[in-house]
């Protein structure tokens, strides 16, 4: 089956770091997703992870490891703005199909 | 042009109205997806086009039928739905199946009284 865990809501000062963790079972793997998604909003593309590791992008940095089936994004500086919904989503197929399986999201509060 | 467009932004149907859903991007992507996304809820995949031909379709029930005329156009027709196809239905594009990010658009919010 298909499983992917997400914490429903956490909560942030403005100016801190927070870390936002994902787990998953799925049959199959080929990489790990972070969405960003405003309320009544499309969701935008965070960053991207196949192979275990940090990949930083400027205040957005996302770990994977396989073995554990665990990924966490992490959140520096933090702004009002980055008040949204995380989606963790995992493509369980080979890359031809390139089917996004998504969590249920993480609803951050940034609080001044 | 950059961007993912859907029209219409919102739509109000009846069960027995027939209506479509719209999507266009000038990115040169080659795979098109349609996804529904009910409040509070992650997306959930339903068709997935890839060089105009279908390529997935996770067990969508008929009354939702897509359409791909052309590789820069992705239609999603409705016919007799159901109060409870009620959503946010999003389009999204990639260049190619096998690549990372998807694109999406800003989404058309479905009423179905």
């Amino acid at each position: 089956g298909q499983n992917i865990d997400q914490p429903t809501e956490m909560t942030a000062t403005e100016g801190a770091i927070v870390q936002i963790n994902c787990t998953y079972q799925t049959s199959g793997f080929n990489g790990l997703f972070w969405y960003q998604q405003h309320a009544g909003e499309a969701p935008t593309f965070l960053s991207y992870n196949v192979l275990d590791g940090l990949e930083e992008k400027g205040r957005f940095s996302s770990f994977l490891s396989r073995s554990k089936g665990y990924s966490y994004l992490l959140l520096k500086e933090l702004q009002m703005k980055d008040s949204a919904s995380y989606l963790c989503a995992v493509r369980g197929y080979g890359g031809a199909t390139n089917k996004l399986i998504f969590g249920t999201g993480t609803l951050l509060a940034v609080q001044p | 042009d950059t961007e993912v467009t859907q029209t219409p932004k919102h739509l109000v149907m009846g069960m027995t109205n027939k209506k479509s859903l719209k999507c266009e991007q000038h990115m040169g992507h080659r795979a098109m997806y349609w996804y529904k996304q009910k409040a509070k809820k992650p997306p959930e995949l339903m068709f997935v086009y890839s060089y105009e031909k279908l390529s997935i379709n996770e067990s969508v029930p008929s009354r939702f039928s897509p359409e791909c005329p052309n590789s820069s156009l992705l239609n999603l027709h409705l016919h007799a739905l159901q109060p409870e196809d009620s959503a946010l239905y999003l389009c999204a594009s990639s260049q190619r199946l096998a690549n990372n990010e998807q694109f999406f658009g800003p989404g058309t919010r479905l009423t179905v009284l």
